[in-house]
């Protein structure tokens, strides 16, 4: 059974503060990552994806994958309150280039 | 350019109708996937289809539930003979290709009465 496992939280962090969100993976053969952001009532929205181990940076975000450890983090500097939301990781298993496995999701809370 | 569409935003049916949802995906992309999400839960991945064709339907249930994405129109997802169980949100997501970095529509709230 291939898993994604976040962290339900909620996770509160003041405004202006690093936001760490983390996720584990079962598939040892997985590729692909994918950090997609919901807001309540919202669809999915893709924030950022990453393929490689080490960091990847985009604006206030920087992904983190770790394939030894089967681990992929996102972080999000200088926290804002519309940062808020739901924040899911998807991946991709070894077996498939295109079916995403994942995650319930962290509720992120930015507090003013 | 406009993104992924879908609709209706809500449905409400009865227990015992059909329920019809359609995704029209970006321009430009061919792959249709659509998933469902049940309240504080992630997303479950139900079918994927190309043109005309159903690539993968591993995640769909066996029956009442079927998908088609015609070689003209919106891909479009039926599911018959409802149960209070199918209420949940149905998302639709488009890409250019295979390797995925999937776009989402607003999706469908669908409601079983």
């Amino acid at each position: 059974q291939k898993e994604v496992e976040q962290n339900s939280g909620p996770l509160s962090v003041p405004e202006g503060a690093i936001a760490s969100l983390n996720c584990t993976y079962s598939d040892r053969g997985s590729q692909s990552f994918f950090w997609y952001r919901q807001y309540s009532g919202k669809s999915p929205e893709l924030i950022m994806f990453i393929y490689s181990n080490g960091d990847k940076e985009d604006g206030r975000f920087t992904a983190q994958l770790n394939k030894a450890s089967q681990y992929v983090s996102l972080l999000i500097r200088d926290s804002q309150p519309s940062d808020s939301a739901t924040y899911l990781c998807a991946v991709t298993p070894l077996d498939s280039n295109y079916q995403l496995i994942w995650g319930a999701g962290t509720k992120l809370i930015i507090k003013p | 350019n406009a993104g992924v569409m879908q609709n209706p935003r809500h449905l409400v049916r009865r227990r015992g109708q059909e329920a019809r949802l359609r995704c029209s995906p970006m321009k430009g992309h061919s792959h249709v996937y659509w998933y469902r999400q049940l309240p504080e839960e992630g997303l479950k991945f139900m079918v994927y289809l190309q043109k005309e064709n159903i690539i993968d339907e591993s995640g769909m249930p066996k029956e009442r539930f079927s998908a088609e994405f015609p070689k003209e129109g919106p891909s479009i997802l039926r599911i018959q003979q409802v149960v209070r169980g199918d209420s949940a949100a149905y998302f639709c997501a488009s890409s250019p290709d295979q390797f995925v970095e999937q776009f989402f529509g607003p999706g469908t709230r669908l409601t079983v009465l």
